[in-house]
């Protein structure tokens, strides 16, 4: 069945520095969606990506989609204390019109 | 306030007790998802429903696991003879089509000691 993989599973980050998050699928995905979950919160929606080689900013945040739609990105530049979290993909196959597939997340502690 | 809610927020209880959670989504929402967390993991597909119908249901959801909703609005989840690796958070997420933003609720988060 479909997998979904993050790495990294933690990421510690210095105020200010840049860092990436990294999403795999084990199958082609239709479209992948990013959430960020806060400590003893729930997850919420970021961003959908669903073309091939897609782009998306939102201020600090880039979102990439793969070329085959097996893979996404989430690079953070600047980083501030607000971006603490955890963050999540969530992949649709292109056989299941419902389910979403969340990876494990990645969850990102910021040091001042 | 017009986002997911999920009643009770928090259920401890007893091996071998069944419980139930509701959860309400967004009033115009035809889609409804639940889920399962445990720390350190993301959520976990269960089912989901469209309107009053479900349509798709987790092979790895044991049998003691039941989803309504029956008029197409609320949905509850139904786990008998719990088991103590039934700990969890059971999330509840609503969207109106399979393109759009799942909105999540707060979550019950289920003890069974």
């Amino acid at each position: 069945g479909q997998q979904v993989m993050q790495i990294p599973q933690y990421q510690h980050v210095q105020e200010g520095e840049d860092f990436t998050t990294y999403c795999n699928s084990s199958t082609t995905l239709s479209n992948i969606q990013w959430y960020k979950q806060r400590p003893g919160g729930h997850p919420v929606f970021l961003i959908q990506l669903v073309k091939s080689g897609e782009v998306k900013k939102q201020k600090r945040l880039t979102f990439q989609f793969g070329e085959a739609k097996k893979n996404s990105s989430l690079h953070i530049t600047a980083t501030q204390t607000t971006d603490v979290g955890t963050y999540f993909c969530a992949g649709r196959g292109t056989d299941s019109w419902g389910k979403l597939q969340f990876g494990a997340g990645t969850q990102v502690v910021v040091t001042p | 306030d017009t986002g997911v809610s999920q009643n009770p927020r928090h259920k401890i209880t007893k091996r071998g007790q069944n419980v139930t959670f509701r959860c309400d989504p967004i009033s115009e929402h035809n889609r409804l998802y639940w889920y399962r967390q445990t720390l350190g993991q993301g959520p976990e597909f269960l089912t989901y429903f469209q309107n009053e119908a479900q349509l798709e249901k987790s092979r790895l959801l044991s049998d003691r696991f039941s989803a309504e909703r029956p008029k197409g609005s609320f949905s509850t989840l139904e786990i008998q003879r719990t088991e103590q690796g039934d700990s969890a958070m059971y999330l509840c997420a609503s969207t109106q089509s399979h393109y759009d933003t799942q909105y999540f609720g707060p979550g019950t988060r289920l003890t069974v000691l």
